[in-house]
């Protein structure tokens, strides 16, 4: 069992719908959580960045962390068709020494106009 | 500020031969990571530097990769003999330390073994 899983998807959507994006996770050590995306031929950039469970909201992206269910979400609202691209869940222990992210697989995301 | 730089961006090679990868990571940043991506997958940690230093390195195959850090600042990686299950986008990522900072990534360098 991989301890990260993500829906590969392929995922096609609509200009202006919400995308719900998932992964579960099977090691309670892993404290941060991240969610990149990946442009094609791209290396991955940070969206967002999480600690602690909760919810975390930057501008048309929401980021939800359940540590007791070992599952994160990223929502994605009034999508655009720049947001096509690879979506990376990934996660940290914690530990000041420590900095290996393990990601998930990514979910490719398209929306078309 | 300038990002992390990664060269060549593609290379192609044939198995059995040798081929090295640079990074520059950006500037200040005491942590430097190499990840392989293999297509259709999230990318996978093979080496992590503090400064001059290897952290971690317990997913590197250490019978056909090595890598160094020369003054705490430029990395290389290099795969010696290539198979082709290394066909694969190798990453580099610096962060200004270890822990809960952000990892920055380079552009990738896509390797194709043939």
């Amino acid at each position: 069992q991989k301890e990260v899983e993500q829906d590969p998807g392929p995922l096609s959507v609509p200009e202006g719908a919400i995308v719900s994006l998932n992964c579960t996770y099977s090691n309670s050590a892993f404290q941060y959580f991240m969610w990149y995306r990946q442009y094609s031929r791209k290396g991955p950039e940070l969206l967002m960045y999480t600690y602690s469970s909760g919810n975390k909201e930057d501008g048309r992206f929401t980021a939800q962390v359940d540590k007791s269910s070992k599952y994160i979400s990223l929502f994605i609202r009034d999508s655009q068709p720049s947001d096509s691209a690879t979506y990376l869940c990934a996660m940290k222990k914690g530990g000041t020494s420590y900095g290996k992210l393990t990601f998930g697989q990514g979910t490719i995301l398209t929306v078309h106009p | 500020e300038a990002g992390v730089a990664q060269s060549p961006r593609y290379k192609i090679i044939e198995k059995r031969q040798s081929v090295a990868f640079w990074c520059n990571p950006i500037s200040g940043h005491a942590t430097l990571y190499w990840y392989q991506q293999i297509l259709g997958q999230g990318p996978k940690l093979l080496i992590q530097f503090q400064n001059n230093g290897v952290v971690d390195d317990s997913q590197l195959p250490k019978d056909r990769f090595s890598a160094e850090r020369l003054k705490g600042v430029d990395s290389t990686l290099k795969i010696q003999p290539a198979k082709l299950e290394d066909s694969a986008v190798y990453l580099c990522a610096s962060s200004l330390d270890a822990g809960p900072y952000e990892q920055y990534f380079g552009p990738g360098t896509r390797l194709t073994v043939t």
